[in-house]
């Protein structure tokens, strides 16, 4: 069990651009999640998926976020046309049903 | 709306006292509450959790309260350490939310030695 590993650590990008992170879960959970944290705020939850359904989205997920989840393992998280307001902390989760969460380290998106 | 709250933003505390960090919430719905740890530049650690169910949990060190009537929660570190030192946030959910985590704004503690 080497936890929750999340791709890249830090991501800096020109406002515009597309970015996409990748979470790999720890690999019996089959729950994964999405978190935003800005500075001074708990994480904010932005969609969850169960095996490769994805079940929930948040309004904080604009048109401009995409999720996946193929065959219910990794997870990418794309941003389209970035914006300055989507620089944030980039959170993923997993767990078993029932269980608590368990987080990766995060990414850091930096739009500039 | 805030559903879930940390009034505090910091706390500051001598080594091998108590700390006591402190959470309210406004969902009636929510069924079961976490308490995560953060270090700078690391994801949220579990930490502890309690189920309405209860009122009481305790782990080593960490003790979770939870007053239902009140909509309250807290926990206590005792004795409280150096490497306690982190922001501490609350979390709550509710069974038919899918394990979605509502998080507070967080506390930072701080432990003096």
């Amino acid at each position: 069990d080497t936890g929750v590993s999340q791709d890249p650590r830090h991501k800096i990008t020109k406002r515009g651009q597309n970015v996409t992170f990748r979470c790999d879960p720890i690999s019996e959970h089959n729950r994964l999640y999405w978190y935003r944290q800005t500075l001074g705020q708990g994480p904010e939850f932005l969609t969850y998926f169960q095996n490769e359904a994805q079940l929930e989205k948040s309004r904080l997920l604009s048109d401009r976020f995409s999720a996946e989840r193929p065959k219910g393992s990794f997870s990418t998280l794309e941003i389209q046309r970035t914006e300055q307001g989507d620089s944030a902390m980039y959170l993923c989760a997993s767990s078993r049903i029932n269980t608590e969460a368990f987080f990766g380290q995060g990414t850091r998106l930096t739009v500039v | 709306d805030q559903q879930v709250k940390q009034n505090s933003p910091s706390l500051s505390v001598q080594e091998g006292r108590i700390s006591i960090l402190n959470c309210d919430y406004t969902n009636s719905m929510f069924d079961y509450f976490l308490w995560y740890k953060k270090y700078p530049a690391e994801g949220p650690t579990f930490l502890i959790s309690i189920s309405s169910i209860k009122d009481k949990n305790e782990d080593g060190r960490f003790t979770v309260f939870l007053n239902k009537s009140a909509k309250h929660l807290s926990l206590h570190i005792v004795p409280s350490q150096p490497g306690d030192s982190a922001v501490y946030f609350c979390a709550a959910k509710s069974y038919n939310q899918g394990g979605k985590l509502i998080f507070g704004q967080g506390t930072e503690l701080s432990v003096k030695p």
